[in-house]
């Protein structure tokens, strides 16, 4: 079974600086993908970025880019010019990528607790 | 708007007392799924279901139903709660048309069981 550890439970950074969230996982599987979801407060899971495993590119998304080590089966989230609204629970997910007529299930980490301090 | 709701969005019960958390997505989804999220587990799937008529279990099913007859909806039935299934409910959708077939999730259902 796939598995998905998140070892920090909280973090914390100074407002503009940069962080990094680690997350490892564990599968059989050479075609999946993995996500960092960001959940703040309101509850709602927002996703944050994207890596699909066959890309040896990092993802970027703004001030939002993941270091992916597909041997090493490590998926980090870099935060840059970390701002107060990013202060939230970040949850990294894996998800195998075979599609039509199997389960979608995202596995997820336990999660990060990320602290912004002005 | 493209979106999966859930009502209610807070519930406190006391056991025993069945009860139906609804969802239902308007992207014309086959795929639905929920979640259950608790302090220091993640989120765990309970249920999915791949089309209208076709569910399945998920990692934790154990004192949870559901049903799908009708595409955009997938309720989850407590038919007799207890105290350990007090947790914040996530219904999630997605298509499936290949590629990395993102999951839209609704705004999360609080339920207390007392």
């Amino acid at each position: 079974a796939q598995t998905v550890t998140q070892s920090q439970p909280e973090m914390s950074v100074q407002e503009a600086e940069t962080v990094t969230l680690s997350c490892t996982y564990d599968t059989s599987e050479s075609d999946y993908y993995l996500f960092w979801y960001k959940q703040p407060p309101s509850r709602q899971m927002i996703l944050v970025i994207r890596q699909e495993a066959y890309k040896q590119q990092n993802a970027t998304e703004n001030r939002f880019s993941v270091n992916f080590q597909k041997a090493a089966k490590s998926f980090s989230l870099k935060i840059s010019d970390s701002q107060l609204g990013d202060a939230a629970m970040y949850f990294c997910a894996y998800r195998f990528g075979r599609s039509g007529g199997s389960n979608y299930k995202l596995t997820f980490g336990k999660g990060t607790l990320l602290t912004v301090n002005p | 708007e493209a979106q999966v709701t859930q009502n209610p969005r807070y519930l406190i019960t006391v056991t025993g007392k069945k009860l139906t958390v609804t969802c239902s997505q308007n992207m014309n989804h086959e795929y639905m799924s929920w979640y259950r999220q608790d302090p220091g587990l993640g989120l765990r799937q309970i249920y999915y279901s791949m089309n209208v008529e076709v569910t399945d279990k998920g990692d934790v099913p154990e004192g949870y139903k559901v049903s799908r007859k009708e595409k955009r909806n997938f309720p989850l039935i407590l038919e007799s709660p207890s105290p350990n299934q007090t947790s914040l409910y996530f219904c999630a959708s997605s298509n499936q048309q290949g590629g990395w077939l993102e999951q839209f999730f609704g705004p999360g259902t609080r339920l207390t069981v007392l």
